[in-house]
């Protein structure tokens, strides 16, 4: 059974900073693994995807890489703004017959201004 | 041209009740899921559909029924709702094993 976990569950960092939020999961059988976005009492947004196959991706200031077969990955956000605020989930693809995404728990990160 | 939709966006009900909740995708996927985030916000599937079967069905109260009258439609009744049934509930859809996309939320309150 997958199971996800994040490191660190919240973080607070000044505005500008880079910073590296860390997500291991414990089944390397994944298809993708994604990264979300979670605004207080707001749904989940779509940040990144990274198939399987690939080691990247990059949108704009954010990053992730994926090492499948040690079971990481990695949300790396350059420059940090008080806007990037919120809590940040990722979730691995997997399941033969029975895809869904496995979350972890997020972290809660906070940019001072 | 919201692209995952739900409705109600809350909902307060008392206990014994039963109630719908609905989401409509318009992206054309193929797959849609119902995933409960409870008061710790850890989510966790419920179900999924893929093409209006089920492909899913997690160890949830059979209380809990969901229903897909086409693709682009999965709602989600539950019956006799109960105080630990508290909880956000998010609609969701992928293509195959795409990107997911998930709706705004449901908020239900058992009272």
């Amino acid at each position: 059974k997958q199971e996800v976990t994040q490191i660190p569950a919240a973080l607070s960092v000044p505005e500008g900073e880079n910073l590296v939020l860390n997500c291991s999961f414990t089944d390397s059988a994944i298809y993708n693994l994604q990264w979300f976005r979670q605004d207080p009492g707001k749904g989940l947004t779509s940040l990144l995807l990274i198939q399987s196959s690939q080691r990247e991706q990059t949108s704009g200031r954010l990053n992730a890489s994926l090492d499948k077969s040690s079971g990481r990955s990695t949300l790396y956000i350059a420059a940090s703004q008080p806007g990037d605020s919120a809590t940040y989930l990722c979730a691995a693809g997997s399941g033969a017959g029975s895809y869904q995404l496995t979350f972890g728990k997020g972290t809660k990160l906070s940019v001072i201004p | 041209d919201t692209a995952v939709s739900q409705t109600p966006k809350y909902l307060v009900t008392q206990m014994g009740n039963d109630k719908s909740i609905k989401c409509e995708q318009n992206l054309g996927h193929d797959t849609m899921y119902w995933y409960k985030q409870d008061s710790k916000k850890f989510l966790k599937i419920m179900f999924s559909y893929n093409n209006k079967e089920l492909i899913i069905n997690e160890t949830v109260p059979n209380r809990f029924s969901p229903k897909s009258p086409d693709k682009a439609h999965l709602n989600l009744h539950i019956n006799s709702l109960e105080l630990g049934d508290s909880a956000v509930y998010f609609c969701a859809s992928s293509q195959n094993r795409g990107e997911a996309f998930f709706g705004q939320g449901t908020r239900l309150t058992v009272v």
